[in-house]
């Protein structure tokens, strides 16, 4: 079945260092990429996405390219901010006839970082 | 604008007790799901709905049952309680184009004692 692999964490990083989060994923047919973000003491918000080979999705200066022949979709920011602390969820939804399939995640990987 | 709702936030149940967990959304979403939360899990589908009257098994859905009797509600019902249970719960929903992502409620958080 379709499952989705991201680095474990936690990962810690000083103010306005590089961030990659590795995320690969197996699929039987076309899917969809997403990484979602949680907050402490909430829900996971969509951070971002892309339904296709090639894309790339972006969101608060967070980046991630859909790169079908390494199936991987690591999630990259430049610059990170204490308030990037949060966990991070790639996930995957795949095609079928009957429509798209609910969300897979992956186990997430929590990021803190320190001023 | 309201979102997701969870209710309750938190709940403590001993074993053997049975509970249900109420998801509700204000925005007209076809698909509902209800996710289990673990330490070094992520987030395991236990069942979910694609419309009213509706739902089906997710990858952990043993000793849960749903019903999604109303479009804007979910229901989630632990008919036997097990320490096993122990567990955060979210529920999301989403339109029939899941481009536009899932929204989520901010969880439950359930204990079996």
């Amino acid at each position: 079945g379709d499952s989705v692999t991201q680095m474990e964490g936690p990962v810690t990083l000083s103010e306005e260092a590089f961030l990659t989060i590795n995320c690969t994923y197996t699929a039987t047919g076309y899917p969809s990429l997403f990484w979602y973000v949680q907050y402490p003491g909430e829900g996971l918000q969509l951070l971002l996405k892309a339904t296709k080979a090639d894309d790339k999705g972006s969101n608060k200066g967070f980046e991630a390219t859909y790169r079908k022949e390494t199936t991987s979709f690591h999630l990259e920011k430049g610059s990170v901010q204490v308030s990037d602390s949060a966990v991070y969820f790639c996930a995957l939804s795949d095609y079928a006839p009957s429509g798209n399939t609910p969300l897979v995640f992956g186990k997430g990987t929590r990021l803190s970082v320190i001023a | 604008n309201a979102g997701v709702t969870q209710t309750p936030k938190f709940r403590v149940l001993k074993t053997g007790q049975s509970m249900t967990l109420l998801c509700a959304q204000d925005m007209n979403h076809e698909y509902m799901y209800w996710y289990r939360q673990d330490p070094g899990m992520g987030l395991r589908l236990i069942h979910y709905s694609v419309g009213e009257g509706t739902t089906a098994k997710g990858e952990v859905p043993d000793g849960y049952n749903v019903s999604r009797l109303k479009k804007q509600n979910f229901l989630l019902g632990l008919e036997s309680a097990a320490p096993s249970q122990t567990s955060v719960y979210f529920c999301a929903s989403r339109l029939r184009d899941q481009n536009y992502g899932y929204t989520f409620g901010s969880g439950t958080r359930l204990t079996v004692v």
